[in-house]
């Protein structure tokens, strides 16, 4: 079963430039987290979507990122402009359709390393 | 206090050796509670669930402490393979069916 993909896989740009991430969840997963992990932290959720609705984007910086997720299935995620302290990983995960009170594993991509200079 | 608080480490400790890491939760409404494991420079995945009655996956044991708001996991027998950042996971429902990572805590098995 192939698994999350995200491209690319390494991203370097300078202060206020844009940035765009992709992620393509697996086959069959309505849910799609998008995360900010950075060097030395646990991953923090920035945005989680059930099909192509937000459930929850209390963490993200609305000023500068936004994500979508149009057809329910593959996702975006865009910084604009970027700040030095954007560098970080950026994880995609999704998970199946909720099955119990204690949720569903989440399945993680490789991450997307961003680099703001 | 934070939600999750684990301690960093690293923990250097030699192979055949047992390990021991602790994470407090502030929530008390957290529901459920996992062990994830990230290797370097990789994405995390699931280790194991934590149960209010303990469990355990071969090496790997898991103790849950609702009263204390702690969670344990406890590795026998390391091999170099455990090498890798232990993040304590909650998960707190509520309708979003969120995860919340702690910092992690390092491992390092030495031969």
């Amino acid at each position: 079963e192939a698994g999350v993909a995200q491209s690319p896989r390494y991203k370097i740009i300078e202060k206020r430039q844009s940035v765009a991430f992709w992620c393509n969840p697996i086959s069959g997963h309505a849910t799609l987290y998008w995360y900010q992990q950075i060097l030395g932290q646990g991953p923090k959720l920035l945005i989680q979507f059930q099909n192509n609705g937000v459930v929850d984007d209390s963490q993200l910086p609305k000023d500068r990122f936004s994500a979508e997720r149009l057809k329910g299935v593959d996702s975006t995620l865009k910084i604009q402009p970027a700040k030095l302290e954007d560098s970080a990983v950026y994880l995609c995960a999704s998970s199946a359709p909720y099955a119990g009170l204690g949720g569903n594993e989440q399945f993680f991509g490789p991450g997307t390393r961003l680099t703001v200079l | 206090r934070k939600e999750v608080e684990q301690d960093p480490g690293p923990f250097n400790v030699p192979e055949g050796a047992t390990v021991a890491f602790n994470c407090t939760y502030s929530n008390s409404a957290s529901q459920s509670f996992f062990w994830y494991r990230q290797d370097c420079r990789k994405e995390p995945k699931l280790l194991m669930s934590v149960y209010s009655s303990g469990n355990e996956d071969g090496r790997f044991t898991a103790q849950l402490n609702r009263a204390s708001q702690y969670i344990s996991l406890l590795i026998r027998d390391s091999k170099l393979s455990d090498s890798a950042t232990y993040l304590c996971v909650l998960y707190s429902g509520a309708g979003s069916y969120q995860l919340t990572f702690g910092k992690g805590t390092k491992l390092s098995v030495i031969p």
